[in-house]
């Protein structure tokens, strides 16, 4: 079965640029899937941040747009995100998740997610 | 683009029906037959029950069910166990080609 795992450092620098892959198991990233990243601030909703075909074609959300890079390594099978000049109110789990074939806006394998504090 | 309005809270007796809205416009639900729902237990990845306005993943129990009217996704629980006490969130494609998520609502299975 498809799996994801979120793997990157949990303590980040405010004004640092943040770095998280997503490794994926079960299937190719190559597999026709578009793949995305969603994340939840402690104690509140799910932001959509934006999601990436393994060509590398992206959509991002309009208010995060100008920071985000989101990127495809099919060697690794894996996908990557980057946040740049981050502050605490980044601070959050952030979960990388596989959107269902076909649509546009059903993630339908999650990883567990992985908080990244923005501290100094 | 504004999140998506989902009530804070709702809550129901074991066995009861209760239904959970998600109101947007007609450039996000309104426009498009492109809305899910998720559930998350704490601590937990969210889990994805509805696709599509009324479509349920395989395994998702038929207790489960999905529709919408104009700007307005729903999201309807029947025989309500107390294992479906969790927050659910609705999502929805935009005109925008963007995606964008509701505020939560919280179950309590009273």
């Amino acid at each position: 079965q498809v799996q994801l795992q979120e793997s990157g450092p949990g303590l980040v620098k405010p004004s640092d640029t943040l770095s998280l892959t997503c490794g994926v198991s079960g299937s190719y990233i190559s597999s026709s899937k578009w793949w995305g990243w969603i994340r939840q601030p402690p104690g509140k909703g799910l932001e959509w941040i934006g999601h990436i075909y393994y060509s590398g074609s992206t959509y991002y959300s309009p208010s995060l747009k100008s920071r985000v890079t989101m990127s495809v390594d099919t060697s690794k099978n894996q996908f990557s995100l980057k946040l740049s000049s981050v502050t605490a109110v980044d601070t959050a789990v952030y979960y990388c998740a596989r959107l269902y074939s076909g649509s546009y806006e059903a993630f339908d394998i999650w990883g567990q997610g992985t908080l990244v504090t923005v501290s100094s | 683009q504004s999140a998506l309005t989902q009530p804070a809270s709702v809550s129901g007796s074991p066995g009861q029906s209760i239904t959970i809205s998600c109101t947007g416009t007609s450039s996000d639900v309104g426009g498009y037959n492109s809305v899910s729902w998720y559930q998350q237990h704490p601590g937990k990845a969210p889990k994805l029950m509805i696709y599509e306005v009324s479509n349920r993943p395989s395994g998702v129990p038929d207790r489960f069910s999905g529709s919408k009217s104009g700007n307005t996704a729903s999201l309807t629980i029947s025989g309500l166990q107390a294992e479906d006490e969790a927050d659910y969130y609705c999502n929805s494609y935009t005109s925008s080609s963007t995606v964008v998520f509701g505020g939560g609502t919280k179950l309590a299975v009273l």
